[in-house]
């Protein structure tokens, strides 16, 4: 298995535009998680998916930010419009089973890097 | 809601030595445990994790780490270190019940491998 994948590895971009983030969790996967790493906060959840369906997305810092998630294996992330304070690794998460398990394994991809300047 | 500190945020060790990173949690209810390992520009990967039954867990590479309820502590141990044990460390917990599927993350630890 590829495990999960992200894309782009990193993203330079200017103040007041777009950014998309993508995700490719692992096949067989219900549950999905984007998670933002920064130094300050560390690692924050942003929102978990489960069976495609948003079922927290009390981390997502703003209206700026947007996720869908429009079929099992494919995952965005959007941040309309950035701002440099959004500079941070984005992470999506997969695993298999979701609420109601607790004993969570979670597949990381190897992150995106965004840069807002 | 869960918390977890991670007391050091980097540990400098030599090559052979043992180490220890702390981590404690704060939960009113019972909690599974994690550590997970990143290595440099990769994602976390799941080193050991603790559910129930014995305290003491291992990990396949040589790490162990003890749950300490009364202490609210789940350290994680290696004997001797290797280089490629260069990585930061994260300790995670999650509420042990139906519903539950938040990780709260500490803020990681650096540890650095001294040849």
């Amino acid at each position: 298995d590829a495990g999960v994948i992200q894309s782009p590895r990193h993203e330079v971009t200017e103040m007041g535009q777009e950014v998309t983030l993508r995700c490719k969790p692992i096949s067989g996967h219900n549950s999905l998680f984007w998670y933002r790493q920064t130094m300050m906060r560390g690692l924050e959840l942003l929102i978990y998916f489960n069976n495609n369906v948003p079922i927290d997305d009390s981390g997502m810092p703003e209206d700026r930010f947007s996720a869908k998630m429009p079929n099992a294996s494919f995952s965005t992330l959007k941040i309309q419009p950035s701002e440099p304070r959004d500079s941070a690794v984005y992470f999506c998460a997969s695993s298999l089973g979701g609420a109601g398990t607790g004993s969570i394994k979670l597949f990381f991809g190897s992150g995106t890097q965004l840069s807002v300047l | 809601a869960q918390s977890v500190t991670q007391l050091d945020s980097q540990v400098p060790v030599f090559e052979e030595a043992p180490v220890e990173l702390r981590c404690n949690y704060s939960s009113s209810v019972s909690v599974y445990l994690f550590w997970y390992v990143q290595y440099p520009n990769q994602g976390l990967q799941l080193l050991l994790k603790y559910l129930s039954g014995s305290t003491l867990v291992e990990s396949i590479n040589g790490f162990e780490a003890e749950f300490n309820k009364s202490q609210t502590s789940f350290h994680l141990r290696k004997p001797s270190v290797h280089i490629s044990d260069t990585a930061e460390y994260f300790c995670a917990v999650s509420e042990s019940g139906a519903g539950s599927y938040q990780l709260t993350f500490g803020k990681g630890t650096k540890l650095s491998v001294i040849p």
